[in-house]
């Protein structure tokens, strides 16, 4: 299995209040990706990077902002935490060409709960 | 714009049954296509891809899937399934560029009977 951690694995918060949630990897891999899961709709790219201070938008970044200020940490944060964002969100990495052959790697998840 | 469909929500097959999850794509341009399970309460992982060559392409556990470029499909067969096979499988479509980009399917909820 790719070296993928996810903290936390569990958290619950309340409206208006701000999470992060981080990702770390061991394979030193370029590229890593953050998705949202929810029933009906499979994954959802929400940001990836692809190099150290390097990010973009995926389909559903509204009320999240990411960072990459390592090769091995990509974080994402909900400024402020709506219900609506309630959800399993998972950390990908892929890596060595970069291309669309590349096989993306998940982490565990975390789930977390906005009240 | 790239998507996909996995059109079964949820499948139920006895153990020792044959199974096809149903995966189509639309997509400009050669496709790149993954297949993903996830048990539960855990990421995913990867059964198997095809980017070229070969359309019957073999994957991790026994699976196997075909790649049809006039149907605009990629299905995920076994020819036996274990009750270790229950989980959910996720089709997926690789974005073409330098950010191996994928749009998944909503996903194939597999049970297996006894």
């Amino acid at each position: 299995d790719a070296g993928i951690t996810q903290s936390p694995r569990h958290k619950v918060t309340e409206t208006g209040t701000p999470v992060t949630l981080r990702c770390h990897q061991t394979e030193n891999h370029r590229y890593m990706y953050w998705y949202r899961q929810d029933p009906g709709h499979g994954l959802r790219l929400i940001h990836y990077s692809y190099g150290v201070k390097d990010t973009d938008k995926g389909e559903v970044s509204d009320g999240y902002s990411v960072s990459r200020s390592k090769t091995e940490d990509f974080l994402l944060t909900l400024e402020s935490a709506t219900s609506s964002q309630t959800s399993v969100y998972f950390c990908a990495i892929s890596g060595t060409s970069g291309g669309s052959t590349d096989t993306q790697y998940f982490g565990p998840g975390t789930r977390l709960t906005v009240l | 714009a790239q998507s996909v469909t996995q059109p079964d929500i949820h499948i139920t097959v006895s153990e020792g049954a044959s199974l096809e999850l149903r995966c189509n794509y639309s997509y400009g341009a050669t496709p790149y296509l993954f297949w993903y399970v996830q048990s539960p309460g855990q990421g995913l992982q990867l059964l198997l891809k095809y980017f070229s060559g070969d359309t019957l392409v073999q994957g991790i556990k026994g699976f196997e899937a075909e790649f049809k470029r006039s149907q605009s499909s990629f299905n995920l067969r076994k020819p036996s399934v274990h009750w270790s096979d229950a989980a959910e499988y996720f089709c997926a479509v690789g974005v073409a560029g330098a950010t191996n980009k994928l749009i998944f399917g909503t996903g194939t909820l597999l049970a297996v009977q006894p």
